[in-house]
């Protein structure tokens, strides 16, 4: 069975400081991996995926992560956060079995950035 | 292009009533998932349709929970009978079809509060 794991429940970070949010996961299958953000009383907006090809994936706002088959890890990078960047953050996998792919998401890791 | 549209977007039931949440898929989109985030917790999956067909439900309550998604209009989520425990926010998403079925687009939500 597939399974998320977000390692940190909250990260403070102050404002135009870089952030790393840990993401790994577990499968027997090729899957594809999924950021996603949720903004306050908001539903999910994609910020990256991967799918195959390059393991280093550039998404919007800023955001990259990098695949790493080895550690089955998919963390989540930016370089310098601002405040608008405070949101909950969701790891996905997803891999296709049965006809159709099924999301299955991590716990979610709260982004708190400070001015 | 208007995206996955749910509504309402706040719910307030008391406990024993029936509480019905919509979902209106992007537009040539055929496909819905719907998923459910407890407090402080991840999304799980509860059900993947297609039109006029439920191909999977295993994430769905055995009991007090339904879904359907008619020929013609939105897909529905309902639940009887409605609990404490029902509490939480409900999130749709859809996709054109199974086999991008991993592109999938959320809804803003609906958040049942039972009380």
């Amino acid at each position: 069975a597939q399974s998320v794991t977000q390692l940190d429940s909250q990260v403070p970070v102050f404002e135009e400081a870089p952030v790393e949010l840990r993401c790994n996961y577990s499968s027997s299958v090729s899957v594809y991996l999924f950021w996603y953000v949720q903004y306050p009383n908001q539903g999910l907006q994609l910020l990256l995926k991967y799918l195959s090809g390059s393991t280093l994936v550039k998404g919007i706002n800023g955001f990259e992560a990098e695949f790493n088959k080895s550690q089955t890890s998919f963390h989540l990078r930016k370089p310098s956060v601002h405040i608008s960047d405070t949101a909950e953050y969701f790891c996905a996998v997803s891999s296709f079995s049965g006809g159709y792919n099924k999301l299955i998401f991590g716990a979610g890791t709260r982004l708190a950035v400070h001015p | 292009n208007a995206g996955v549209m749910q509504n309402p977007r706040h719910l307030v039931r008391r406990r024993g009533q029936e509480a019905r949440l919509r979902c209106s898929p992007m537009k040539g989109h055929s496909h819905v998932y719907w998923y459910r985030q407890l407090p402080e917790e991840g999304l799980k999956f509860m059900v993947y349709l297609q039109k006029e067909n439920i191909i999977d439900e295993s994430g769905m309550p055995k009991e007090r929970f339904s879904a359907e998604f008619p020929k013609e209009g939105p897909s529905i989520l309902r639940i009887q009978q409605v609990v404490r425990g029902d509490s939480a926010a409900y999130f749709c998403a859809s996709s054109p079809a199974a086999r991008d079925s991993y592109e999938q687009y959320f809804g803003p939500g609906t958040r049942l509060t039972v009380t």
